[in-house]
């Protein structure tokens, strides 16, 4: 079975440019989560998609960041304009349904570097 | 708003001895998750508990849960330098989302 999907792998941008990062889940889950990772620290959701819904975006910047996940499989979280804090390991992963039993499957991540 | 704490954060500790990892959650919630991340690479899942009492085992890794203390511990026995990584725990704080507070996560170290 093949894993979580996340493209690129590694981004350099400067600050206030915009940045784009693709997840393509394990085929058939239908739960979708984006984390943000900082150096040093434990993963924090920014938000989670069941089907093509958000359920919770709480802790998204909506003011740079959005994220949509069209036709319920694939995903792309984007910031713009992007800030020197962005810095940070962006994690995608995914589950079969979102329920209390299932596990969280993660991607490898894309480590993005503002400058 | 739920804390999730971790201790000790660094961990260096010889090959062939035991140690505990703790957990501590501030909040009830009685689903538990640890994951472990290599340096550079994404978190892989090592256990669900999902009830008071929990407790699984893995090889030299064994978790365990107790919802009323609201702790978690990892215990490690005779450690090998392939243990070597950080070690997370991500408590579900929404029966219904699943959403996962991350702990700040130990760096465990095993030397010669």
């Amino acid at each position: 079975e093949a894993g979580v999907a996340q493209s690129p792998r590694y981004k350099i941008i400067e600050k206030r440019q915009s940045v784009a990062f693709w997840c393509n889940p394990i085929s058939g889950h239908a739960t979708l989560y984006w984390y943000q990772q900082i150096l040093g620290q434990g993963p924090k959701l920014l938000i989670q998609f069941q089907n093509n819904g958000v359920v919770d975006d709480s802790q998204l910047p909506k003011d740079r960041f959005s994220a949509e996940r069209l036709k319920g499989v694939d995903s792309t979280l984007k910031i713009q304009p992007a800030k020197l804090e962005d810095s940070a390991v962006y994690l995608c992963a995914s589950s079969t349904t979102g329920g209390p039993t299932d596990t969280q499957y993660f991607g490898p991540g894309t480590r993005l570097t503002v400058l | 708003e739920l804390k999730v704490e971790q201790n000790p954060l660094f961990l260096s500790m010889q090959e062939g001895k035991n140690y505990t990892i703790y957990c501590n959650y501030s909040t009830t919630s009685d689903r538990l998750y640890w994951y472990r991340q290599d340096p550079g690479k994404s978190l892989e899942s090592l256990f669900v508990l999902l009830s008071n009492g929990a407790v699984k085992q893995e090889g030299r890794l064994m978790a365990s849960l107790d919802t009323k203390a609201r702790l978690s511990t990892l215990h490690i026995t005779a450690a090998v330098h392939d243990l070597s990584a950080t070690y997370f725990c991500a408590v579900d704080m929404d029966y219904n989302t699943d959403k996962l507070i991350f702990g700040t996560g130990t760096r465990l170290q095993v030397f010669p």
